[in-house]
């Protein structure tokens, strides 16, 4: 079956450390993935996605996401946390064959210590 | 507009009781998308539109769901008959092509509904 995994449900960093949120897909074909945020009481922002070429993905916010095949991975990470990046924040996958919709990861709690 | 847009924010019914949400994309998207966000879990899709037409509605969970874009541009969720449930954050995404798997959807700030 098509999933998306992350495994952490809450990830803890101190501000100025840099942050990794895990993601894990299981997919046939191609995967096309994505990276989303959410603050409270606000939707969901998108951050960055991976379709092609450099496995290395830079999206906004200063974040960061490595495409990994053979582990099938997509963690995203920051050099340097920052308080405001505490939010929960969403893997998602699309991929050939499930007509355009989203599948998405439960979400990983981040927590930025001053 | 400059973003999608939902209304209303939040919405409280009692069991039985239809609803409808609306949701206006970003002006020219093409493509318009539900989902509906459990609590602590992620989106789950319920349906896809391309323009006006419908082309994917398999994540429906019941007969009671319908949604509609008779314009190609606002869309309607419906619940009939709600039920307990039914309570979560329904999210709208719009997206500028004709749903390409790569598109970036962009989302709304989502309804809340709550069923009592």
């Amino acid at each position: 079956a098509q999933s998306v995994a992350q495994p952490e449900d809450q990830v803890n960093v101190a501000e100025g450390n840099p942050l990794t949120v895990k993601c894990t897909y299981s997919v046939s074909g191609n995967p096309y993935l994505f990276w989303y945020v959410q603050y409270p009481n606000r939707g969901l922002q998108f951050l960055l996605k991976y379709i092609t070429g450099d496995n290395l993905v830079k999206g906004s916010y200063g974040f960061e996401a490595e495409f990994n095949k053979s582990q099938t991975s997509f963690h995203l990470k920051k050099p340097s946390a920052l308080v405001s990046d505490s939010a929960l924040y969403f893997c998602a996958v699309s991929f050939w064959g499930n007509n355009r919709k989203l599948i998405w990861g439960l979400g990983t709690s981040l927590a930025v210590n001053p | 507009g400059a973003g999608v847009s939902q209304s209303p924010r939040y919405k409280v019914a009692k069991r039985g009781q239809d609803v409808a949400l609306r949701c206006d994309p970003i002006s020219g998207h093409v493509s318009l998308f539900w989902y509906q966000q459990a609590l602590g879990q992620g989106p789950e899709f319920l349906t896809y539109f391309q323009n006006e037409a419908q082309l994917d509605k398999s994540g429906l969970p019941s007969d009671r769901f319908f949604a509609e874009r008779p314009e190609g541009s606002v869309s309607t969720l419906k619940i009939q008959r709600t039920q307990q449930e039914d309570s979560a954050v329904y999210l709208c995404a719009s997206s500028s092509s004709v749903g390409e798997r790569t598109d970036t959807q962009y989302f709304g700030p989502g309804t809340r509904l709550t069923v009592l």
